[in-house]
């Protein structure tokens, strides 16, 4: 059984480009969220993705979309990328409806942004 | 907005003593709660839980009490041992099923041997 993987580990980017974010869930989990955590501070919900749709989101702006595709590995997208956009971003898979315990967290994107 | 509040961002303690984090939320919504611990370079790992209906759950050497009316839970960690030395989050949910998290700021906790 697989766990959860992202890719790139680490990323650099400018200001004004745009990034995306890999994320394979783990096996037989068909719902990916995504999570930022900034420096000093805990992981905030991003969105989640369930049958490749958007299942929920939370307080980031439009430039922070994703995708989910047929094998539930999802990806993050991020356009017009700011400074305050550098942080640990955090992939989490699980079976729809299952308890919260079995929300299975990747080692994260750390992107870093000048 | 902060609805989870973790205060004492970080704390020493001698291994074999107790160890006790503490979390504050602000939502009245929130029905159930989680710990998760973080080593660096890795993502969190659930540790514990707690549904509203409860004002204790135990497993093992970790411990969760939670005061809904005060809004505050607390986990214990006895005895601490030095592989416990991580960051501790608190995380809240409207719901056990829900799997969108509201986390707190998360505490250092470091284990002396």
């Amino acid at each position: 059984e697989t766990g959860v993987t992202q890719s790139p580990t680490h990323l650099i980017k400018t200001r004004g480009q745009q990034v995306t974010l890999r994320c394979s869930s783990q096996s037989g989990h068909n719902t990916v969220s995504w999570y930022q955590q900034a420096l000093g501070q805990g992981p905030q919900f991003i969105f989640q993705y369930y049958r490749e749709e958007e299942n929920g989101r939370g307080n980031f702006p439009p430039r922070f979309s994703g995708l989910q595709f047929p094998n539930y590995s999802s990806e993050l997208n991020v356009n017009a990328l700011e400074l305050d956009d550098s942080a640990l971003y955090l992939c989490a898979s699980s079976s729809q409806g299952a308890p919260n315990e079995k929300l299975f967290f990747g080692s994260g994107t750390q992107l870093s942004v000048l | 907005d902060q609805q989870v509040k973790q205060n004492s961002p970080s704390l020493s303690v001698q291994e074999g003593r107790i160890s006790i984090l503490n979390c504050d939320y602000t939502n009245s919504m929130f029905d159930y709660f989680l710990w998760y611990k973080k080593y660096p370079a890795e993502g969190p790992t659930f540790l514990i839980s707690i549904s509203s209906i409860k004002d204790k759950n135990e497993d093992g050497r970790f411990t969760v009490f939670l005061n809904k009316s005060a809004k505050h839970l607390s986990l214990h960690i006895v005895p601490s041992q030095p592989g416990d030395s991580a960051v501790y989050f608190c995380a809240a949910s409207i719901y056990y099923g829900n799997n969108r998290l509201a986390f707190g700021k998360g505490n250092q906790v470091v284990v002396i041997p």
